[in-house]
């Protein structure tokens, strides 16, 4: 059955820096495009990243662009989201999706909180 | 950056009904390979995500066939037959013909 199981996120002040993971299981990971995908609390939703399915290409939304990369593990089929310098802005549940067909299966979400 | 404007925002829908949610682009949707990468997803409360229809009309696996998605260009809808109570929940549609990929506002589906 597949699966994308997010964890790493919490509460951390503005500025500083999380790193979310991506579990993925029940498909060829090394196979597909992975997107980040982000909703803040009540909001809609918000493209975040997006990595090709061999790590050669990244996209990112220019609200991230220099602060957020996008990384992944093929070999331990995990999907990665390094964030730093934080803003209070960036509070919102991180979804990771599958691009084979086009955000075709989602994870539940990790919550972030920026606050002091 | 493609603006997607969802209309309408809320829509109270009897049981058994059809309901109808309009997504406009403020650009053609339509790729340079001839594909236009317009989805609706469905967001149920306490669920993942889903994706209900992808490159306009196309139903994903597992979708029910009461739910149709139709338009070109700019302009696309998203139809359900007959509604169900199980439908309730905020639809996405969402381009990916280039990036940044982006999503309308949302349209919440309620049960009148």
């Amino acid at each position: 059955q597949l699966q994308l199981v997010e964890s790493g996120g919490g509460v951390v002040q503005p500025g500083g820096s999380l790193r979310l993971s991506c579990a993925a299981s029940g498909f060829t990971f090394s196979g597909d495009g992975m997107h980040w995908v982000r909703q803040a609390p009540g909001k809609g939703l918000e493209w975040v990243a997006f990595i090709r399915f061999d790590g050669t290409k990244k996209y990112y939304a220019d609200s991230v662009k220099g602060r957020f990369t996008i990384s992944r593990d093929n070999s331990n089929n995990t999907l990665y989201l390094q964030m730093s310098s934080l803003r209070t802005e960036d509070t919102a549940v991180y979804h990771c999706a599958r691009d084979r067909v086009l955000f075709d299966y989602w994870g539940q979400g990790t919550l972030v909180t920026v606050s002091s | 950056d493609i603006v997607m404007t969802q209309t309408p925002l809320s829509s109270p829908v009897t049981l058994g009904q059809p309901a109808s949610i309009s997504c406009r682009s403020s650009q053609s949707l339509v790729h340079s390979d001839g594909n236009t990468y317009l989805s609706w997803l469905q967001q149920r409360p306490g669920q993942p995500l889903r994706l209900l229809i992808y490159k306009i009309s196309n139903r994903f696996s597992g979708v029910p066939d009461r739910f149709s998605g139709s338009g070109a260009g700019t302009d696309f809808t998203l139809k359900i037959s007959r509604v169900e109570a199980e439908d309730v929940g905020v639809y996405y549609c969402m381009h990916a013909t280039q990036f940044p990929i982006t999503f309308g506002q949302g349209t919440r589906l309620e049960i009148k």
